[in-house]
């Protein structure tokens, strides 16, 4: 398996709190990616990034953002977490534009209390 | 951008041949078709990749008509492992950035005995 962490797994946090959640590769992936996953909505993309200081938005980008100052690290805040930000957090990556083998890691579940 | 279409749901008894069908009307040229697996509480896991025609691994065929407007995942002997949610995705790549990946809602095989 591609070596991508994610950390925390679990998070509780209180609403009106900063959150950032950390993406973290071993592969030397150019690109990496965040999405949500909510039930009845699939996974959903939050930012993306295709190189170190190079990020983008996704479908669902308010109230997140995101920053990579080195290629194995992406990190996504939620800069005042709201309930509606619940939800499970995957953070992908993937070698190059070719082709769309992407790698993700395990999951972070946040609950904005 | 190039958009997916599944069936939300299916079921299919252990032993039996499982298609899934994936409308991409609107794929670019460069696109790649790529399929992926999701358990419960997992990441998505890649199954297969493909351009045109037809490409088989150890775990599933996929066929590309020529037109490449859809796609068809093909799942031989299914067990009541192969329980999951599968993903169509097609490469969307904005010229000079990374291809967003973008997800749809996925389809939910249910195997049963």
């Amino acid at each position: 398996d591609a070596g991508i962490t994610q950390s925390p797994r679990h998070k509780v946090t209180e609403t009106g709190t900063p959150v950032t959640l950390r993406c973290h590769q071993t592969e030397n992936h150019r690109y990496m990616y965040w999405y949500r996953q909510d039930p009845g909505h699939g996974l959903r993309l939050i930012h993306y990034s295709y190189g170190v200081k190079d990020t983008d938005k996704g479908e669902v980008s308010d109230g997140y953002s995101v920053s990579r100052s080195k290629t194995e690290d992406f990190l996504l805040t939620l800069e005042s977490a709201t309930s509606s930000q619940t939800s499970v957090y995957f953070c992908a990556t993937t070698f190059n534009t070719g082709n769309t083998e992407a790698f993700f890691g395990q999951g972070t579940r946040l609950t904005v209390v | 951008l190039a958009k997916t279409t599944q069936p939300i749901s299916m079921d299919s008894y252990e032993g039996q041949e499982v298609n899934i069908t994936c409308s991409h009307n609107n794929i670019a040229t460069n696109d790649y078709i790529t399929w992926y697996q999701q358990f419960p509480s997992q990441g998505p896991r890649f199954i297969i990749q493909g351009y045109k025609t037809k490409v088989t691994n150890e775990v599933a065929s996929l066929f590309i008509p020529a037109d490449r407007k859809s796609s068809t995942l093909s799942l031989p002997r299914v067990s009541l492992s192969d329980t999951a949610v599968y993903y169509c995705l097609v490469g969307d790549r904005p010229a000079g950035t990374a291809s967003k990946l973008t997800f749809g809602t996925g389809t939910r095989l249910q195997v049963t005995l």
